[in-house]
């Protein structure tokens, strides 16, 4: 089973302040990282899908890197807005594995 | 729209009486599988099916039984359900094992 850690477990940031949270996975023989926005009541929503050493990618104000070589991941959110509450979760999915392994999450909260 | 729908969502039954969650999907993805969420230990994989009469175990498949006769349908099965598998469950396919997930709308289980 890899080890999939989050951290922190959570945070809580007042509107406007930006942030950020760390996924960490093993490095070797790694094939994905996952990134989804779980709001309560709801089902997890996939934010991002990377799979290269230094990749970037944005969605609005959601951007997220990727360093495959020491096995890590952040989320940045830029001027945190009250509806970005949510837990937000990350996957690991290595190449020789058939399954995405989930760390426990980082559970944000956006106090306006 | 391209969904995946569970039934039921919320379920209370006894101990020792088999149960079936269903699960479907219409995006003709080729991987499903059965996660559950339970407090502080993030999603946790149960079974997942790489193609119609491909099933494997999860992390946690202990008590449960899946099937995939048809590429949309993927029901989770509890034979003897225990205290222990009061859980919430989520249902997601995607078209490859480390392809974005879309998650059902999740099933909250009680056995009693």
């Amino acid at each position: 089973i890899l080890n999939v850690e989050q951290s922190p477990q959570s945070l809580h940031v007042q509107e406007g302040d930006s942030t950020n949270f760390t996924c960490s996975f093993p490095s070797s023989n790694f094939y994905a990282l996952h990134w989804y926005r779980w709001e309560t009541a709801k089902s997890p929503e996939a934010l991002f899908v990377m799979t290269l050493n230094g990749d970037e990618k944005k969605k609005g104000r959601i951007s997220a890197t990727l360093n495959t070589k020491e096995g890590y991941s952040y989320l940045y959110i830029k001027g945190s807005q009250p509806e970005d509450s949510a837990t937000y979760l990350c996957a690991s999915h290595s190449g020789s594995a058939r399954q995405l392994t989930f760390g426990s999450g980082t559970q944000l909260t956006v106090l306006p | 729209e391209a969904q995946v729908t569970q039934n039921p969502r919320y379920l209370i039954t006894v101990t020792g009486k088999k149960l079936t969650v269903t699960c479907s999907q219409n995006m003709n993805h080729e991987y499903m599988s059965w996660y559950r969420q339970d407090p502080g230990l993030g999603l946790r994989q149960i079974y997942y099916s790489m193609n119609v009469e491909v099933t494997d175990k999860g992390d946690v498949p202990e008590g449960y039984k899946v099937s995939r006769k048809e590429k949309r349908n993927f029901p989770l099965i509890l034979e003897s359900p225990s205290p222990n598998q009061t859980s919430l469950y989520f249902c997601a396919s995607s078209s490859t094992s480390a392809g974005e997930q879309f998650f059902g709308p999740g099933t909250r289980l009680t056995v009693l």
